[in-house]
């Protein structure tokens, strides 16, 4: 099976910097999704990585160590826009599978 | 906007009936997930459907079943509706079949069963 963990909820303030992070226990690994989701609607795809290292978009830049499991979302400059629920994701388990399994979601808060 | 389209927005049905929930991909995505969403379960993979063959299945029970048509639109049915199925359902896209591609997702339809 497949265990996730990430914290339930973080608050911070407008214009600061916040890490999420995302451990992970699979028998496989094919990649880690982030995703961000506002109440009530559709999740958006933020980052996908396969590969160890960080990947920087813009004001988002995720971050994988496959070899510990672990995961971060770093959201820089924060906006009170960013205030939305963040999910980690990960594809893959027995025999490849890239079925993916999400995280509870970590829900931040932003403060002005 | 993802270009993605779920009907019904909102669903409300009674215990044992059957309801059927209908998605349309974004054009040119040949690839459709379904998805649940419930307060104490969190955001699960159901199933995968590209170009109309089933690719993937997760945690999807056997009440419920789904099917991609010729025209890439896809419907996820739900039957003998119990109470623990009120969720919103998610059904998102992508271009191919590899589910490590960007998924879009449509804005859900909120089933309550009562």
């Amino acid at each position: 099976g497949q265990n996730i963990d990430q914290p339930t909820e973080m608050t911070a303030t407008e214009g600061a910097i916040v890490q999420i992070n995302c451990t992970y226990q699979t028998s496989g690994f094919n990649g880690l999704f982030w995703y961000q989701q506002h109440a009530g609607e559709a999740p958006t795809f933020l980052s996908y990585n396969v590969l160890d290292g960080l990947e920087e978009k813009g004001r988002f830049s995720s971050f994988l160590s496959r070899s510990k499991g672990y995961s971060y979302l770093l959201l820089k400059e924060l906006q009170m826009k960013d205030s939305a629920s963040y999910l980690c994701a990960v594809s893959g388990g027995s025999g490849g599978s890239y079925i993916p399994t999400f995280g509870r979601g970590t829900s931040l808060i932003v403060h002005p | 906007d993802s270009g993605v389209t779920q009907t019904p927005k909102h669903l409300i049905t009674a215990t044992g009936q059957r309801v059927t929930l209908r998605c349309s991909p974004r054009s040119g995505d040949l690839s459709v997930y379904w998805y649940q969403q419930s307060l104490d379960q969190g955001l699960q993979f159901l199933i995968q459907y590209y170009n109309g063959e089933e690719r993937a299945k997760g945690n999807i029970l056997e009440r419920f079943s789904a099917q991609q048509f010729p025209d890439l639109h896809s419907e996820l049915n739900l039957s003998s509706l119990e109470l623990g199925d009120s969720a919103l359902y998610f059904c998102a896209s992508s271009v191919t079949s590899g589910i490590e591609n960007e998924q879009f997702f449509g804005p859900g339809t909120r089933l309550t069963v009562l």
